[in-house]
């Protein structure tokens, strides 16, 4: 069974561009986390959607940064413009929604903007 | 604010010798707890939790300790193995909270031959 899955799973691109991840949660699964980690703050939780609604979206820095998720098997971050600050690894996670602390991750997207 | 610390960013310890990973929290609502173990170019995997009312919780060679009222928790690991070096990471989960979880920013764990 396929676990989540992150594309790219690198991207390299230069300062102003637009960005954009992408993840298919674990089939089934109907809630999905969108996490940034960095060095300096860890594991951060940006956004999270449940049934496809965006729930809390409270983590995402700036209005520079959207989600969505137009159905159960797909979800998109975007970040534009980009900066250099946005540099990270984002991470998707997916799972089962009524009250399950185990997230299932996928590999992650390594960003670099220059 | 921080509701979830890990004050030791890295870890050096002795194949067969016990590896203690330490946690410390702010906020007395979750309730429950979990240790999530990440790999180099990998997600985090989930490897064990607590509920708040338990002060401990054991699984093979992991044991979690919970101590709520100096809202602190450890992960033992005994006997370390090579294959435990990682980046161990510690969340709060609120139930009722929507699914979140709130982590740490990490340990590096390296199990040394």
């Amino acid at each position: 069974d396929a676990g989540v899955i992150q594309s790219p799973r690198h991207e390299v691109t230069e300062m102003g561009q637009e960005v954009t991840l992408r993840c298919k949660p674990i089939s089934g699964h109907n809630s999905l986390f969108w996490y940034r980690q960095t060095m300096m703050r860890g594991l951060e939780l940006l956004i999270y959607f449940n049934n496809n609604v965006p729930i809390d979206d409270s983590g995402m820095p700036e209005d520079r940064f959207s989600a969505k998720m137009p159905n159960a098997s797909f979800s998109t971050l975007k970040i534009q413009p980009s900066e250099p600050r946005d540099s990270a690894v984002y991470f998707c996670a997916s799972s089962l929604q009524h009250s399950s602390y185990e997230q299932y991750f996928g590999p992650g997207t390594r960003l670099t903007v220059t | 604010d921080q509701q979830v610390k890990q004050n030791s960013p890295s870890l050096s310890v002795q194949e067969g010798r016990i590896s203690i990973l330490n946690c410390d929290y702010t906020n007395s609502m979750f309730d429950y707890f979990l240790w999530y173990k990440k790999y180099p170019a990998e997600g985090p995997t989930f490897l064990i939790s607590i509920s708040s009312i338990k002060d401990k919780n054991e699984d093979g060679r992991f044991t979690v300790f919970l101590n709520k009222s100096a809202k602190h928790l450890s992960l033992h690991i005994v006997p370390s193995q090579p294959g435990d070096s990682a980046v161990y990471f510690c969340a709060g989960f609120l139930t009722g909270g929507g699914n979140k979880l709130t982590f740490g920013t990490g340990t590096q764990l390296k199990v040394e031959l």
